[in-house]
């Protein structure tokens, strides 16, 4: 079965700064996606970024990219110029390709934005 | 984009009573949708899975007779909670699968047992 774990519970960035949140997984598949996922307090999950698995390039949208690390088994995001609307539940997520497309979800990350 | 729309956003029953919580794709059908449940900080646990037209697949541990998952239609999925304790409170969420992308989350139902 697939694990999805993030190692670090809570962050805190200063506003304008940039923070890195973990995320490690493990598979046996190659044909995979990945995702982080923002849940503010509102509990609406959100898609922040998506990581095919067979793209060698890291994936971005705006301030937030990933570092994706494949043989690793390691995708990080990583935020730049933090604002105080990113204060967050951040959950990285796996899906396997064509195995009824259901996400593995790590434990969560809270992320806390200083200003 | 796709919406995937959850009702109620809250409900509060008394032990002993049954609740049911829909699940709509606004703009597109669903085949399969998922149901999880998240306790206060932690993490989306899948409960079952909701299948078009055929018998639901539950996660080891979850009662299929407390939680009853209906998928109707293409577009609609129920989760009725069955004679409701306290312990089943909880914030239960609904997603449905976008084919190659990422899932669509609906609002999430806050289930309160009194």
């Amino acid at each position: 079965a697939q694990t999805v774990t993030q190692s670090q519970p809570e962050m805190s960035v200063q506003e304008a700064e940039t923070v890195t949140l973990s995320c490690t997984y493990d598979t046996s598949e190659s044909d995979y996606y990945l995702f982080w996922y923002k849940q503010p307090p509102s509990r609406q999950m959100i898609l922040v970024i998506r990581q095919e698995a067979y793209k060698q390039q890291n994936a971005t949208e705006n301030r937030f990219s990933v570092n994706f690390q494949k043989a690793a088994k390691s995708f990080s995001l990583k935020i730049s110029d933090s604002q105080l609307g990113d204060a967050a539940m951040y959950f990285c997520a796996y899906r396997q390709n064509n195995a009824g497309n259901m996400l593995t979800f790590g434990g969560g990350t809270r992320l806390m934005v200083k200003p | 984009g796709a919406v995937v729309s959850q009702h109620p956003s809250r409900v509060i029953c008394k032990s002993g009573t049954s609740v049911k919580i829909e699940c709509r794709s606004l703009d597109f059908q669903a085949t399969t949708m998922f149901w999880y449940r998240q306790f206060p900080k932690q993490s989306l646990m899948l409960m079952a899975t909701s299948n078009e037209g055929s018998k639901a697949t539950y996660e080891q541990g979850v009662e299929k007779d407390k939680f009853l998952i209906n998928h109707a239609s293409l577009t609609l999925s129920t989760l009725t909670v069955t004679s409701a304790h306290p312990e089943d409170s909880s914030f239960y969420i609904c997603s449905a699968p976008w084919v190659n992308t990422e899932a669509f989350f609906g609002q999430g139902t806050r289930l309160t047992v009194v």
